[in-house]
């Protein structure tokens, strides 16, 4: 069974500090990761998807990283703004479907 | 399209009356979830389909939910005798296999 797990659950920061959001998962058996953000009362924006066979990818100032044999994969958001305040989620698959965690609420403030 | 589209955007019903949820996935897309998503939560999968053939359900909460995609495009997810803690945003979202998931805007169900 899947689970998945987003420490911290809110985080609030001052604009221009860089970031790490971690996420979780029981199942290290997994063929991709992805990140999502979601902006309040919007869907979900996948960031970042991660094959299993990579270690990371980078999207401008994002980058994230997988680590299956701890069961971890992590977010970095380089030079923080506040136009990145939003939920951030992270999702591993479970066959065909995807496990999503709670999510880690961001808020940058200038 | 350009994106996955969900319609209505809201909807407002009263107990026991039935309710049909669209979703037009993005051309081209042969995979579609629906997705449920409690205020601070992560959507929790209700069910998939691949092209028209629903591949897996076990996310439905019981038989008053059901969900079609007759010709491998458009899908409409039923719920039946609607009962407030159906109250939910319903999301939907396609890919092309394995790769990364499109999600539409959702659907706010309001049970009174």
């Amino acid at each position: 069974k899947q689970e998945v797990t987003q420490i911290p659950a809110a985080l609030s920061v001052p604009e221009g500090e860089n970031l790490v959001l971690n996420c979780s998962f029981t199942d290290s058996a997994i063929y991709n990761l992805q990140w999502f953000r979601q902006d309040p009362g919007k869907g979900l924006t996948s960031l970042l998807l991660i094959q299993s066979s990579q270690r990371e990818q980078t999207s401008g100032r994002l980058n994230a990283s997988l680590d299956k044999s701890s069961g971890r994969s992590t977010l970095y958001i380089a030079a923080s703004q506040p136009g990145d305040s939003a939920t951030y989620l992270c999702a591993a698959p479970r066959g065909n479907k995807l496990i999503f965690g709670a999510g880690t609420r961001l808020a940058v403030h200038p | 399209g350009a994106g996955v589209s969900q319609s209505p955007r809201y909807k407002v019903t009263k107990r026991g009356q039935d309710v049909a949820l669209r979703c037009d996935p993005i051309s081209g897309h042969v995979s579609l979830y629906w997705y449920r998503q409690a205020l601070g939560q992560g959507p929790e999968f209700l069910t998939y389909f691949n092209y028209e053939a629903q591949q897996d359900k076990s996310g439905l909460p019981n038989d008053r939910f059901s969900a079609e995609r007759p010709e491998g495009s458009i899908s409409t997810l039923t719920i039946q005798r609607t009962e407030q803690r159906d109250s939910a945003m319903y999301r939907c979202a396609s890919s092309l296999e394995g790769e990364k998931l499109f999600f539409g805007s959702g659907t706010q169900l309001s049970v009174l």
